[in-house]
């Protein structure tokens, strides 16, 4: 199975601040790559696919890079709602394995 | 307005059964992969198993094979997962997600609660 590592595993940051967070595949996966929010007690969000496509009705603050193996997510201006939990996710191959998560918190 | 809602979770003996369902609704389900993805208390997400349009295809993560399937019903817009020999590692929230064509997961259900306990 292709393993997925997120970096960091916890984040603090303030509004306004530009973050990124790192996932990095065991193995190339081309750009079969998305990444996803979840806020507590509730499902995940779709953000980004194909690693760089922003989802219908997410705001363009938000932003993906990479291919192969190392990609990033950035958030340019933090605002308060981004403040979540951040995974990503490959397609490339069976099982399409997440990383462990990024949590976002308010500094 | 497209949407999923799972059901059938609740409180297991290790080593029962337990059948969730998700209804799905706004979207031509019959076009779609589907997917079932877990997270137990405190942890990460899990993906569970996919299913292909017509049911001809379907995978699964290793510690469930043998054990779980997924199944549908295109006739009513409805997503199965069977979980037979239920162990404790199993307790989680369960999620149907719709699979777009390229496989990444663009709509969730809110989740279905399962625990394994005695």
């Amino acid at each position: 199975a292709i393993r997925m590592t997120q970096s960091p595993s916890s984040l603090s940051a303030s509004t306004g601040d530009r973050v990124t967070i790192t996932c990095r595949a065991s193995q190339g996966i081309s750009s079969y790559l998305a990444w996803y929010q979840q806020k507590p007690g509730k499902a995940p969000k779709l953000l980004i696919y194909a690693a760089s496509t922003l989802q219908s009705g997410v705001p363009s603050r938000f932003s993906g890079s990479g291919s192969g193996t190392d990609f990033t997510l950035t958030i340019s201006c933090l605002q308060s709602e981004d403040f979540a939990t951040y995974y990503c996710q490959q397609y490339y191959s069976y099982p399409h394995t997440f990383g462990q998560g990024t949590k976002l918190e308010i500094k | 307005e497209v949407q999923l809602v799972e059901s059938g979770g609740g409180l297991v003996q290790p080593g029962g059964s337990l059948r969730l369902s998700c209804a799905a609704s706004g979207f031509t389900f019959s076009s779609y992969w589907m997917s079932w993805v877990r997270q137990a208390p405190g942890k990460g997400l899990e993906w569970v198993a996919n299913i292909k349009q017509d049911g001809s295809e379907k995978y699964y993560v290793d510690s469930v094979k043998g054990r779980f399937t997924i199944s549908r019903d295109n006739a009513k817009n409805s997503l199965y997962l069977q979980m037979n020999s239920l162990r404790a590692e199993d307790t989680a929230v369960y999620y149907c997600a719709r699979v777009e064509f390229l496989d990444y997961m663009d709509v969730w259900g809110k989740g279905t609660t399962v625990t394994v306990s005695s």
